[in-house]
């Protein structure tokens, strides 16, 4: 089964830098699609950035982009330009593709997140 | 567009009690997850429906069970509550016609068990 790590428990970030989070998965597949999600405390779960595993360009979504190595299993969020709304819990998550394995059905599998704070 | 909705927002039950949520998807999707998320941790997954059949399953115990009527829309149910049920419950509704399966997350209901 597969498995998501997100190592950072908190970090913080002033306003305007740039800041990285970190995230490692294991998995014996080759085809599966890479989330990050950001919670602020209202706690509507909202999608920041996907990510295809057969796709070797990093993928980038205005101020946020991703450092994806596939052999290496990493997959880490840069968020550049950091603003007061962008403090949240962020959740690095995985899913195979519908049917992939006989089995899939698309379920997410979040990791454990990281609470990042932006300060003014 | 509405997004996906849930209804209640937060809910107080005693231990051995039991509990239903109400999830309604966005327009035109007819699939409905649910996931558990306990406090300071990240979502658990517990049920896929999709054309009101359950698709998937995840490590819960049998006394969480769920539908999902003819409109799409779909119920929780947790019988004989535990204080470890406490918990933010999740629903999230995708098309499921490609696959990609993009889900979108509603608000959440908030469980609290004494």
């Amino acid at each position: 089964a597969q498995t998501v790590t997100q190592s950072q428990p908190e970090m913080s970030v002033q306003e305007a830098e740039t800041v990285t989070l970190s995230c490692t998965y294991d998995t014996s597949e080759s085809n599966y699609y890479l989330f990050w999600y950001k919670q602020p405390p209202s706690r509507q779960m909202i999608l920041v950035i996907r990510q295809e595993a057969y796709k070797q360009q990093n993928a980038t979504e205005n101020r946020f982009s991703v450092n994806f190595q596939k052999a290496a299993k990493s997959f880490s969020l840069k968020i550049s330009d950091s603003q007061l709304g962008d403090t949240a819990m962020y959740f690095c998550a995985f899913m195979y593709p519908l049917g992939a394995g006989g089995t899939s059905y698309g379920k997410l599998t979040f990791g454990q997140g990281t609470i990042l704070t932006v300060h003014p | 567009d509405a997004g996906v909705t849930q209804s209640p927002t937060h809910l107080i039950k005693t231990r051995g009690q039991q509990v239903t949520l109400r999830c309604s998807p966005i327009s035109g999707h007819k699939s409905v997850s649910w996931y558990q998320q306990v406090l300071g941790q990240g979502p658990q997954f517990i049920f896929q429906y999709y054309e009101k059949e359950e698709r998937g399953r995840g490590n819960f115990p049998d006394r969480f069970s769920a539908r999902q009527f003819p409109n799409y829309s779909s119920e929780l149910n947790v019988n004989a509550l535990l204080l470890g049920d406490s918990a933010l419950y999740l629903c999230a509704s995708s098309v499921r016609d490609s696959l990609y399966n993009e889900q979108f997350f509603g608000p959440g209901t908030r469980l609290t068990v004494l």
